[in-house]
């Protein structure tokens, strides 16, 4: 059974520019959440997909969307980069449907906003 | 909105000590608790779980937590840390009807030989 997997592993990007982050769920999970995790911070929750919709998104302003393709893999999209965008971005993915309990998480992609 | 406190930010204990890491959290519905684990260079891990049934949940490597509802608590324990032990710990609670897990903002914990 393959673990999430996310990529890229690390990624330094310039204020003002975009970056997509990748997630590939886990074997037999169809939903996938994102985190922001900051340093010396806990994660905190971005937004879900189930079904290719979003279905929860936690307080991030428009400039961060995201994607669900049919394979349940994942995308995370960040426009405007901003300094305090710098984070540790997790992605993790869970078997059930809307409210799906436990998740499971990928190592991350490290990225930093110059 | 929910939040989750922990009440500390960092631990140190001598291997062979018992461990106990405070988790509260704020919220008035039916709620799932978890508490996460993430050792040096890896990412976050299930470490126990608990959604309903008896309130001492019982994880992997000898850890158990125990839900007080009347206090809104969830605290981790170990009866006797090991090196291994050495990581980050997070507290995590998601409203039974929602989708995300608030985090707390975590315990670093270093057990020295």
């Amino acid at each position: 059974e393959t673990g999430v997997t996310q990529s890229p592993t690390h990624l330094i990007k310039t204020r003002g520019q975009q970056v997509t982050l990748r997630c590939s769920s886990q074997s037999g999970h169809n939903t996938v959440s994102w985190y922001q995790q900051a340093l010396g911070q806990g994660p905190q929750f971005i937004f879900q997909y189930y079904r290719e919709e979003e279905n929860g998104r936690g307080n991030f302003p428009p400039r961060f969307s995201g994607l669900q393709f049919p394979n349940y893999s994942s995308e995370l999209n960040v426009n405007a980069l901003e300094l305090d965008d710098s984070a540790l971005y997790l992605c993790a993915s869970s078997p059930g449907g809307l409210g799906a309990d436990t998740q499971y998480f990928g190592p991350g992609t490290r990225l930093t906003v110059l | 909105a929910q939040s989750v406190s922990q009440h500390n930010h960092h631990v140190i204990l001598s291997e062979a000590a018992s461990l106990e890491l405070g988790c509260n959290y704020s919220y008035g519905g039916t709620v799932n608790l978890f508490w996460y684990v993430q050792y040096p260079g890896q990412h976050l891990q299930l470490l126990l779980k608990y959604f309903s049934g008896d309130p001492l949940v019982k994880g992997i490597k000898g850890f158990e937590a125990e839900f007080i509802k009347s206090k809104f608590s969830f605290n981790l324990r170990k009866p006797s840390v090991q090196w291994s032990d050495t990581a980050e710990y997070f507290c995590a609670v998601k409203a039974n009807s929602g989708y995300a897990l608030n985090f707390g903002k975590g315990t670093s914990l270093l057990v020295t030989p």
